[in-house]
């Protein structure tokens, strides 16, 4: 069981670049986060979708986009890199029961030169 | 919104019991209060969670007073390999809008030999 799986575990960009940042679960969950995590401020929240179709800003949400079109899969895309977004990222999702805790990928470290 | 609080950082030693504290004074009446563990590279990974009184698993206790402006969370016995960051989290996971999700910053915890 593979769980919550980011790709890629390492990226580096120029600033005016843009990717996605690939996460895919195979736990059938409704609700996937994503997640930036700097020194010193913890995780914060970029994006959040609580099923297919639907997506929501968390606290973080400028110079990020995100789509769900299937349950199993929430890319987040950044469209013009810059240094600021130098981060990890996480992505977490979860079976949308009530207090049901969430599953973390591993990461994707991102550096923004 | 709740704001968590809790120490930078904590030593211990193995066999020892330890005990990390997590402020949470304006925590409403129905935010559970969830523990998060970390390694380096990998993601956060549920421990426990309480919403008062205690709460015992297999791996942690979780103690929250009648108040319920702090827990903690109990490690009984530490070993080497229980050397890593644990989070404190405040809210209702899956109540629909992640946003009010309040991570507090991590306790690094280094357990020494």
């Amino acid at each position: 069981n593979a769980g919550v799986t980011q790709t890629p575990k390492f990226q580096v960009l120029k600033t005016g670049q843009s990717m996605t940042l690939q996460c895919a679960q195979d736990m059938n969950h409704e609700y996937m986060s994503w997640y930036r995590q700097d020194p010193g401020m913890g995780l914060r929240l970029i994006h959040y979708s609580v099923g297919a179709g639907i997506t929501d800003q968390g606290e973080v949400p400028n110079g990020y986009n995100v789509s769900r079109s299937t349950t199993e899969d929430f890319p987040l895309r950044l469209l013009s890199a810059a240094p600021s977004q130098t981060s990890v990222y996480f992505c977490a999702s979860s079976s949308g029961a009530d207090r049901q805790p969430q599953h973390f990928g591993d990461g994707t470290r991102l550096s923004i030169l | 919104l709740a704001k968590t609080t809790q120490p930078i950082s904590m030593d211990s030693y193995e066999g020892q019991e330890v005990n990390i504290t997590c402020s949470h004074n304006n925590i409403a009446t129905n935010d559970y209060i969830t523990w998060y563990q970390q390694f380096p590279s990998q993601g956060p990974r549920f421990i426990i969670q309480g919403y008062k009184t205690k709460v015992t698993n297999e791996v942690a206790s979780l103690f929250i007073p009648a108040d319920r402006k702090s827990s903690t969370l109990s490690l009984p016995r530490v070993s080497l390999s229980d050397t890593a960051v644990y989070y404190c989290l405040v809210g209702r996971p899956n109540a629909g809008n992640n946003r009010k999700l309040i991570w507090g910053l991590g306790t690094s915890l280094a357990v020494n030999p």
